[in-house]
């Protein structure tokens, strides 16, 4: 399967604790998303990578987030110290640089639940 | 105002119906334009990008309107495997709430 994979699909943990999640996007792909969604809403913007850089980070994104692309190839998002509004679906998104905007492949997301 | 904007619907339609759906932005500078699709507990997928002189893809037509800053999506002859929820994505990663679209026997 050459498309984005995420790693774990359904966490859950408890409030307080610290979460890592793994996306690795399609091998030619220069460009890395994360997004948040949860139930009735679209996708929320959280952060993008071009290669190993970090280019964009939502104002919405509190400094319990980060996430790294170390080698710009996978990328991890880490929560520390989880609350209960984290719930939601986190999806990764891959693409090409495009001059006509890029085209988004998604992954299947990492569905997190906090208790 | 938020950055992209959708009615949420849903819109209902009986099979064969046409339906059409409006997505609104803010930025005037934004230079790409995309309708994705996302079927119940699915991540979306790419249905189309979004032309300036419009395009249409077999059933689906989609439409930019610049001076009025929304984009469109037109669904003719709708089918039940088109009940999902469509997204519109502006400069390629701002992603609209989400149009909910169901199309009943």
């Amino acid at each position: 399967d050459t498309g984005v994979s995420q790693d774990p699909r359904h966490k859950i943990t408890k409030r307080g604790q610290n979460v890592t999640f793994r996306c690795d996007p399609i091998s030619e792909h220069n460009r890395l998303y994360w997004y948040r969604q949860t139930l009735g809403q679209g996708p929320e913007f959280l952060t993008y990578f071009q290669n190993e850089a970090q280019l964009e980070k939502s104002r919405l994104l509190s400094d319990r987030f980060s996430a790294e692309r170390p080698k710009g190839s996978f990328s991890t998002l880490e929560i520390q110290r989880t609350e209960q509004g984290d719930s939601a679906m986190y999806l990764c998104a891959s693409s090409l640089e495009a001059r006509r905007g890029e085209k988004l492949f998604f992954g299947s997301g990492t569905q997190l639940s906090v208790l | 105002r938020k950055e992209v904007e959708q009615d949420p619907g849903p819109f209902n339609v009986p099979e064969g119906a046409t339906v059409a759906f409006n997505c609104t932005y803010s930025n005037s500078a934004s230079q790409s334009f995309f309708w994705y699709r996302q079927d119940c507990r699915k991540e979306p997928k790419l249905l189309m990008s979004v032309y300036s002189s419009g395009n249409e893809d077999g059933r689906f037509t989609a439409q930019l309107n610049r001076a009025s800053q929304y984009i469109s999506l037109l669904i003719r002859d709708s089918k039940l495997s088109d009940s999902a929820t469509y997204l519109c994505v502006v400069n390629g990663v701002r992603f609209g709430a989400g149009t909910r679209l169901t199309v009943k026997p």
